[in-house]
């Protein structure tokens, strides 16, 4: 049973650096990509980005001046960094695995994050 | 960038009647590759469906997906009490992947 659990810190102050590590068990990095998500509060869902186990990474425009996303496939874990955050940057931060046709299949429960000084 | 547009916002149903959420895509989805998610408050998506009509695992068969075109539809043929939830589509064909804004089914 694939499960996937987000870990970081739940207050950040504004214009502090967000790191989000996400753990997977169950299974190998191999073969899929690995997502992070985001939602503000009261909001829909944001996509953040991805990264393939090789490292091979791709982000959201809208976010990719401040994004980064890296692999350890030794830990079989991937993690989030979110530079120079603001208030709009509070959400819950999820952590998904996806597939090429079966889209995002297992999510982990979800990482609060609130942006305040 | 895709835009998918949802509506209703709110469907307001009672246990057994028919849903039908719809999700409008601003441009060809690649590959039929649109999902459909449901979320509860506190909780993580839940994979529904997956290529716009396939279901994925252990989700039961009143769900059900089409698509016209770039028109796509999720059908949830009689309402169980555990249905009244935030529904989203998303689309993961092209880059930068996106959500639809969200259709909550509530009691009515």
């Amino acid at each position: 049973q694939v499960q996937l659990q987000e870990s970081g810190p739940g207050l950040v102050k504004p214009w502090e650096t967000l790191s989000l590590t996400c753990t997977v068990s169950g299974g190998s990095l191999s073969v899929y990509y690995w997502n992070w998500v985001r939602q503000s509060p009261g909001e829909g869902l944001e996509w953040i980005g991805y990264i393939y186990a090789s490292g091979t990474a791709n982000y959201n425009p809208s976010l990719k001046s401040r994004v980064a996303i890296s692999v350890d496939t030794s830990k079989n874990q991937f993690s989030l960094r979110l530079t120079s955050v603001t208030a709009a940057d509070t959400a819950v931060y999820y952590c998904a695995r996806g597939q090429t046709v079966r889209g995002f299949e297992y999510w982990g429960p979800g990482n609060v994050v609130t942006v305040s000084s | 960038e895709i835009v998918l547009t949802q509506s209703p916002d709110t469907l307001s149903l009672s246990p057994g009647e028919r849903a039908t959420l719809s999700c409008r895509a601003s441009q060809s989805v690649s590959s039929s590759l649109l999902a459909w998610y449901q979320q509860k408050p506190g909780q993580a998506p839940r994979l529904l469906i997956y290529s716009a009509s396939s279901r994925a695992t252990g989700v039961p068969d009143r769900f059900s997906g089409s698509v016209s075109g770039t028109d796509f539809t999720l059908t949830i043929s009689r309402l169980e009490p555990e249905d009244f939830a935030v529904y989203y589509c998303q689309q993961y064909g092209s880059s930068p992947f996106t959500f639809g804004g969200g259709t909550k089914v509530d009691l009515k």
